[in-house]
């Protein structure tokens, strides 16, 4: 099994600029999550989704933010426009019970 | 207010001596707990759980302990290997059969084990 895929690995943006983070699941994983992590906040949820339905977007900070869930194999995190403080690296995570399985990331620098 | 605390932002074991790494929580409705590993530039690894019914539950080197009374858990590595060396991370989830993926993140441990 490849794992969570996400990608790219880095993405460096200029402020204002429309970014796309991409993440393909484990295939039989039901519930798929976003998360945050910088060195302020440490590791925070932004929304996740169960069986393609977004179920909590509680995290995501604001409407800039959104997530689509496609299909089962596939998810997007968008973010328009993007803002300096939205730098960080992005984790993708499926699950099936038990613990999340997380991808690499994505590092995001918005100069 | 931080519901996952993890008080000790590092940890430095000799290898072959036991690690203990330690993690309080704060709300009452937290009833399964995750420990992860991370490594740099990788994504967090899914480690050991355990559950809100049980006060231990092992995994060959790795041993989780729930003490629910005190909203406190800890993980030991015994024995502890250089290849431990990583951020450890406890998360907590209101339920196991609710997705455990959606967590609550400490901020983490940095352990280092020294051959």
């Amino acid at each position: 099994d490849a794992g969570v895929i996400q990608s790219p690995r880095h993405e460096v943006t200029e402020m204002g600029q429309e970014v796309t983070l991409r993440c393909k699941p484990i295939s039989g994983h039901n519930s798929l999550f976003w998360y945050r992590q910088t060195m302020m906040r440490g590791l925070e949820l932004l929304i996740y989704f169960n069986n393609n339905v977004p179920i909590d977007d509680s995290g995501m900070p604001e409407d800039r933010f959104s997530a689509k869930m496609p299909n089962a194999s596939f998810s997007t995190l968008k973010i328009q426009p993007s803002e300096p403080r939205d730098s960080a690296v992005y984790f993708c995570a499926s699950s099936f019970g038990r613990g999340a399985f997380f991808g690499q990331g994505t590092r995001l620098t918005v100069v | 207010d931080q519901q996952v605390k993890q008080n000790s932002p590092s940890l430095s074991v000799q290898e072959g001596r036991i690690s203990i790494l330690n993690c309080d929580y704060t709300n009452s409705m937290f009833d399964y707990f995750l420990w992860y590993k991370k490594y740099p530039a990788e994504g967090p690894t899914f480690l050991i759980s355990i559950s809100s019914i049980k006060d231990k539950n092992e995994d060959g080197r790795f041993t989780v302990f729930l003490n629910k009374s005190a909203k406190h858990l800890s993980l030991h590595i015994v024995p502890s290997q250089p290849g431990d060396s990583a951020v450890y991370f406890c998360a907590a989830s209101p339920s196991q059969h609710t997705n455990a993926g959606k967590s609550t993140f400490g901020d983490g441990t940095t352990l280092t084990v020294k051959p």
